[in-house]
């Protein structure tokens, strides 16, 4: 597609459970975000990739956090042992190379732990 | 840590006019800075960016521009329009980090009136 594809739009879950959240960047894109958005909070950078290099993991708040990103294109957030304050919007962006390049942003999935 | 405030937070206008929002932030050494626009729903979509090096840039009826040693950036946008009514999210990339790990505001919310 054109765009940053999210999927999941939404999800439910209950307290415990894991979750997977999938971002399909722009094609050709090599430089991938996860942001989180909470009330109150703004967005917070979770995780960064760029081609093969290791990961910036340094946003990620708990170790119950993880992502991976297979081929170099799309990426998978995964929260395991849910809790009610990882209710937030999940955006993923990409970006070019060129760090002066602006991000673009899928619509995001709506995790809502119950 | 960086720090960016945006204000003010909400903002309620009629119909043509022209308006700024103002962006400022606490540590100067940045790469970039950019101008998001959100609206309910959705991912971030791009506006302006800004390099360090640069005064302002023009898209349209917005103008933004950056103050760098005075940490502040403001968004100007002319002859406002009920379809501009969305938060706005300012946002600055580090210096020296060689990509874009990007710290957000906790944005504008614009509201037009016809």
């Amino acid at each position: 597609g054109a765009g940053v594809s999210q999927s999941p739009s939404n999800k439910v879950t209950e307290k415990g459970k894991d979750v997977e959240l999938r971002c399909d960047p722009i094609s050709g894109h090599t430089a991938l975000y996860w942001y989180r958005q909470s009330l109150g909070q703004g967005l917070e950078f979770l995780i960064y990739f760029q081609g093969n290099s290791a990961p910036d993991k340094s946003g990620l708040p708990s170790d119950r956090f993880s992502a991976e990103r297979t081929g170099g294109s799309v990426s998978t957030l995964t929260i395991q042992r849910t809790q009610q304050e990882d209710s937030a919007v999940y955006l993923c962006a990409s970006s070019s190379r060129d760090s002066n390049q602006p991000q673009h942003f899928g619509d995001g999935t709506r995790l809502s732990i119950l | 840590k960086q720090e960016v405030t945006q204000i003010p937070a909400a903002l309620s206008v009629p119909e043509g006019e022209n308006l700024v929002l103002n962006c400022s932030f606490t540590d100067s050494a940045i790469y970039n800075l950019q101008w998001f626009r959100q609206d309910p729903g959705k991912g971030l979509t791009s506006l302006l960016l800004i390099q360090s090096s640069q005064r302002e840039q023009t898209s349209g009826r917005l103008n933004a521009s950056l103050d760098k040693s005075s940490g502040r950036s403001t968004l100007y946008i002319a002859a406002s329009q009920p379809g501009d009514s969305a938060t706005y999210l300012c946002a600055v990339s580090p210096l020296g980090s060689g990509y874009s790990t990007l710290t957000f505001g906790k944005g504008t919310m614009l509201l037009v009136s016809p």
